[in-house]
């Protein structure tokens, strides 16, 4: 079984400023995990995902996350905001292997919001 | 290339009705799968098709039916439509690789 738990349902920062959301993650086999993006009255974009290998992944927009088993998190950084970066973010995982043919747990989401 | 699409946008029905909602998945990519986002949560896993076969589901009672066509596209039934049904309803595409599923915009359907 595997579950995602993110820590903050909303969290603000001032444009400039670090963004940091926070997942952890519980699964009984090695995982891939994913994160992405949902903008007001949209899909899902993907921004990153880690499966395998390096464990510091870099996404688009200057995303990156970092995968550390021992405390089985991946938590998502941008070292400064954006206003364009305010959105919904959730945080996945999946089973290693095959992952285009294993469902997705999901979280249920931080929504971040920049500050002017 | 064209990403995931679906249809309708929106869609609103009554009680007891059913829905059909459609996908048409990435070029390239031989697997759907399908997730219900309510307002405030994040997706659930609904089912996903895997070359025309159910290859897995969610908990989700059987009135959520779907199928999936020799081109890739799918759709997904729902009978005996509930309130509770009301929610976003997301496809996703993959090819089987580890390179994650990919989403559509959604189809935002209503249960009045």
């Amino acid at each position: 079984a595997q579950s995602v738990t993110q820590l903050g349902s909303h969290v603000s920062v001032s444009e400039g400023a670090l963004v940091l959301l926070r997942c952890n993650y519980s699964s009984s086999v090695p995982p891939y995990l994913f994160w992405y993006v949902q903008y007001p009255n949209q899909g899902l974009q993907l921004l990153l995902k880690y499966t395998t290998g390096a464990t510091l992944v870099k996404g688009i927009n200057g995303f990156e996350a970092e995968f550390k088993k021992s405390e089985t998190s991946f938590h998502l950084t941008k070292p400064s905001a954006h206003m364009s970066d305010a959105a919904e973010y959730f945080c996945a995982v999946g089973r290693q292997g095959d992952t285009g043919r294993r469902a997705l747990t999901f979280g249920s989401g931080t929504r971040l919001q920049v500050q002017p | 290339e064209t990403g995931v699409t679906q249809s309708p946008t929106h869609l609103i029905k009554t009680r007891g009705q059913q829905v059909t909602l459609r996908c048409s998945s990435q070029s390239g990519h031989n697997t759907v799968s399908w997730y219900q986002q309510a307002l405030g949560q994040g997706p659930q896993f609904i089912f996903q098709y895997y070359r025309e076969e159910e290859n897995g589901r969610g908990n989700f009672p059987p009135r959520f039916s779907g199928l999936q066509f020799p081109n890739y596209s799918s759709e997904l039934n729902v009978n005996a439509l509930e309130l509770d049904d009301s929610a976003l309803y997301l496809c996703a595409s993959s090819s089987g690789t580890s390179g994650g599923q990919f989403f559509g915009p959604g189809t935002r359907l209503t249960v009045l």
